[in-house]
């Protein structure tokens, strides 16, 4: 079983929609990260949350804003995305921003953008 | 920025080994790591090298030469549950120290 939680599991949007992903860990970790993947490429960073103060924001479009309420939680929230967004995202932790090769992941939110 | 190469699809039979190479051109490294993805599933951490040689967990095993730009992932005594795709990734230097993966190789396991 996995440690990192995610939320919706598969998310359908509109453009003109307003949606949020979310994820959750409680093994204490400091370091929080979104991750996009596209079939059959690699995980792409996008944002990473140090001490629930971002980090990087890898020029990531305005569109996706993330937010880390507490050491435990981070969100992306979603506003008038593309059809090309649609993938999936993953959320990631570790124990802090050092340790930041040993992610463990959540299963993702598959996202599909009409 | 980073370049990171690994092959796009291997194929082993099972019980046997197999080494999944990767070549790295960064400007800064601080860690190779090796991770597993199953079909629609997140990618699990396998092992890492931050100095160069051999380290050994179990049947998989990674390799680093850093002068090389140079890792291997082995897997010895090969499983149908080893199919997978391994996403070789590295991680930037002190104060960058995002990981950046590469491609991956997929990985068939056939009787």
């Amino acid at each position: 079983d996995t440690e990192v939680t995610q939320t919706p599991k598969h998310l359908v949007m509109g453009m003109t929609n307003k949606k949020s992903l979310k994820c959750e860990q409680h093994m204490g970790h400091r370091a929080m990260y979104w991750y996009k993947q596209k079939a059959k490429k690699p995980p792409e960073l996008m944002f990473v949350y140090s001490y629930e103060k971002l980090s990087i924001n890898e020029s990531v479009p305005s569109r996706f804003s993330p937010e880390c309420p507490n050491s435990s939680l981070l969100n992306l929230h979603l506003h008038a995305l593309q059809p090309e967004d649609s993938a999936l995202y993953l959320c990631a932790s570790s124990q802090d921003r050092r340790n930041t090769g040993e992610l463990f992941f959540g299963e993702g939110s598959r996202l599909t953008v009409l | 920025g980073q370049n990171i190469d690994q092959p796009t699809e291997m194929t082993a039979t099972e019980g046997a080994i197999v080494q999944i190479n990767c070549t790295y051109q960064t400007s800064g490294f601080n860690g190779l790591f090796w991770y597993q993805q199953h079909a629609g599933e997140a990618p699990t951490f396998l092992s890492y090298n931050v100095l160069d040689g051999l380290e050994e967990k179990g049947r998989f095993s990674s390799f680093l030469s850093r002068s090389k730009g140079y890792s291997y992932l082995l897997l010895k005594e090969l499983q149908m549950k080893d199919s997978a795709s391994y996403l070789c990734a590295v991680r930037g230097n002190f104060g960058n120290e995002k990981l950046t993966f590469g491609t991956g190789t997929r990985l068939t396991i056939i009787p």
